[in-house]
């Protein structure tokens, strides 16, 4: 089945150790999110490609970056986590805003990496 | 700017009955996407339904129903015959140029 996945599914990381999180999808979604959902909070979006091209969230703290090398991948990297980067993280997909397309705004959601900063 | 509100932290039902969660929204837009997310406790956020702003028909999945009142900016989702495996956290959301707006949630409670 078409899906997106994520790797993985825990992290727990030490107070300052760069940690990178992964996302992968088979559904050849032209458009992949990272969001950030603390304990019973909606998510938050922080950035997302849409193809190469990366969107910041003009909230989103300069200690996560993203990466994106092909479609199929994109990474979340988190430089220097802090205790309040505790969270779960959400990748999502979609395949764009274009009209005509199957359900073009419907965004797929993976399980999720449940980070923890020791 | 867009703004989603659920104004339920948290809801129950009995098993079998009917629920209704609410929702509004704020936007300046004309066409939009309106959407019902569930997110079951540990487990993935998966899209309950959706409703294209320009259809007035209300959108129906199954046991999943929603009241869109495009005047009043509400988007209100009905559970009929509630099962145990609805209980979850529903979180309605908005979205403009591919960017999802969300509410912050209802848990919902499915007593047997």
């Amino acid at each position: 089945d078409a899906m997106v996945i994520q790797n993985p599914r825990y992290q727990v990381t030490q107070f300052g150790k760069p940690v990178t999180l992964s996302c992968s999808q088979t559904l050849n979604h032209n458009v992949m999110y990272w969001y950030q959902q603390k304990s019973s909070q909606a998510p938050k979006l922080l950035f997302h490609y849409y193809d190469k091209d990366f969107n910041n969230e003009a909230d989103t703290p300069d200690n996560f970056q993203s990466r994106r090398p092909n479609t199929s991948f994109c990474f979340l990297d988190i430089r220097s986590p802090g205790l309040g980067d505790a969270a779960m993280y959400l990748c999502a997909t979609s395949s764009g805003g274009t009209a005509g397309g199957p359900r073009p705004y419907e965004q797929y959601f993976g399980p999720g990496t449940r980070l923890t900063v020791t | 700017a867009q703004t989603v509100t659920q104004s339920q932290p948290e809801m129950s039902v009995q098993e079998a009955e009917t629920v209704t969660l609410s929702c509004t929204y704020d936007t300046s837009e004309s066409d939009y996407y309106l959407f019902w997310y569930k997110q079951p406790p540990s487990r993935q956020m998966i899209l309950v339904i959706r409703q294209e702003a320009y259809k007035q028909q209300n959108a129906t999945e199954n046991r999943f129903s929603v009241n869109f009142q495009k005047a009043a900016k509400s988007f209100s989702l009905k559970i009929s015959d509630s099962q145990l495996g609805d209980a979850a956290m529903y979180f309605c959301a908005y979205i403009r140029a591919n960017n999802l707006f969300f509410g912050t949630g209802t848990r919902l409670t499915v007593i047997p």
